[in-house]
């Protein structure tokens, strides 16, 4: 079946400093990807959609200086989070539909998630 | 009020028991509705999508209710292995991708 890659799985950061999680479709192309957020105890919540070659698309309240995407390519998106802070701390997870062929085309895919601990 | 609402749990049944969660949403307009499943420390993934006319898979009923905006997940027969955080999902957007999430209702299987 369709997997999405997400790296790392685990990162610890000092504050201020800026953590890169990568996001990839293994066996299809993804025109969009999605970035959600989960709080312990709390819904995911949808930060941005990801759009290859163009401006990603953020949600209501989610600051785009600070998180940054790049969808270069049909298999790669990017979520930089820029002078993380302790409150950025947070399971980051990526998404796409695989579309096509496979038999879950319409089902929403996800990538194991990245821990972010910022120190 | 929250636009996906569930009870946040913890549920706690012995095995072999059933079980059922409800969940509501706000938006009379939401096209699917889907219920994931997310284990401890893990990604959600899909356990069943719910259609108008209900659908079971195995162990595990679904039901929605349009008029009342209302979804429901019946488990029978719980197992162990069924512990875990169940997600209520709806889309709102018919060109797929924007699935707003409940927080979740933790079950917890016990021997």
């Amino acid at each position: 079946g369709a997997v999405v890659s997400q790296h790392p799985s685990w990162v610890i950061c000092k504050s201020g400093t800026s953590v890169k999680i990568e996001c990839r479709s293994l066996d299809f192309q993804a025109t969009t990807m999605f970035w959600y957020r989960q709080f312990p105890k709390q819904s995911l919540m949808l930060m941005a959609t990801s759009n290859e070659g163009s401006k990603a698309t953020y949600e209501q309240g989610v600051e785009k200086d600070k998180f940054l995407i790049n969808h270069a390519s049909l298999t790669l998106s990017t979520l930089t989070v820029t002078s993380a802070h302790p409150e950025d701390s947070s399971f980051y997870i990526c998404s796409a539909f695989p579309g096509g062929s496979y038999s879950g085309a319409n089902v929403l895919t996800f990538g194991a998630g990245s821990r972010l601990t910022v120190l | 009020r929250k636009e996906v609402e569930q009870d946040p749990g913890p549920f706690n049944v012995p095995e072999g028991a059933t079980v059922a969660f409800n969940c509501t949403y706000s938006n009379s307009a939401s096209q699917s509705f889907f219920w994931y499943r997310q284990d401890c420390r893990k990604e959600p993934k899909l356990l069943m999508s719910v259609y108008s006319s209900g659908n079971e898979d195995g162990r595990f009923t679904a039901q929605l209710n349009r008029a009342s905006q209302y979804i429901s997940l019946l488990i029978r027969d719980s197992k162990l292995s069924d512990s875990a955080t169940y997600l209520c999902v709806v889309n709102t957007d018919n060109q797929g991708g924007k699935l707003i999430f409940g927080q979740g209702t933790e079950l917890s299987v016990k021997p």
